[in-house]
């Protein structure tokens, strides 16, 4: 049962446009959400986070929105560049016992492709 | 600050064997956590642990152990080794200083099973 879902398995768009990613999860125990970068051959790489207590947060030309009620949220890229190409994973975590913010589910990512 | 690191970064095997895998966090990161990537899986948790404890725990079989040694660093192991292990696997250190904390990753060791 996959509990996070990126339907798009892949994105393409031009340089200067806005890219969205989208994500939508299943469990409503998830309460803080993230978004990785990953080149080939490289670790994911943390772009941005959002608590449930907000439904938006913005950093540079990154914003993650929350809407709990649809259990959906999405990334927009503004404008997008080039070496923004990469697979986009969405996460999320839970607290529970033990401190389980530490167990990230991840979706299944989608690769971004941004043409100049 | 040195980022994650993951030795070795390739290993091949044959089935049957078995895998030790080390991952150095992030200096002062006492939270690691492992997690395996396949194409038709994505990226699947395996465990975390903290202060030398496993504390979480994800859904693979026993033959997946790790342990974290009270520097931090921590290992993990594949027993009797099969085919559908053949994966990337990733390690991500966090700090606890927070109440939610980013996991930071380190390049991985992709491991191939023959």
């Amino acid at each position: 049962d996959q509990q996070v879902k990126q339907n798009s398995p892949s994105l393409s768009v031009q340089e200067g446009r806005i890219s969205i990613l989208n994500c939508d999860y299943t469990n409503s125990m998830f309460d803080y959400f993230l978004w990785y970068k990953k080149y080939p051959a490289e670790g994911p790489t943390f772009l941005i986070s959002i608590s449930s207590i907000k439904d938006k947060n913005e950093d540079g030309r990154f914003t993650v929105f929350l809407n709990k009620s649809a259990k959906h949220l999405s990334l927009h890229i503004v404008p997008s560049q080039p070496g923004d190409s990469a697979v986009y994973f969405c996460a999320a975590s839970a607290m529970g016992s033990g401190g389980s913010n530490y167990k990230l589910t991840f979706g299944k990512g989608t690769l971004l492709t941004v043409n100049p | 600050k040195a980022g994650v690191t993951q030795t070795p970064r390739y290993l091949i095997k044959t089935r049957g064997q078995q895998v030790t895998l080390s991952c150095s966090p992030i200096s002062g990161h006492r939270s690691v956590s492992w997690y395996q990537q396949t194409p038709g899986q994505g990226l699947q948790f395996l465990f975390e642990y903290f202060s030398e404890t496993q504390r979480n725990k994800g859904n693979f079989p026993g033959r997946f152990s790790g342990r974290q040694f009270s520097n931090s660093r921590s290992e993990m192991n594949v027993s009797t080794l099969e085919l559908g292990d053949s994966a990337l696997y990733l390690c991500a250190s966090s700090s606890t200083s927070a109440l939610y904390n980013e996991q930071f990753f380190g390049p991985g060791t992709r491991l191939t099973v023959l």
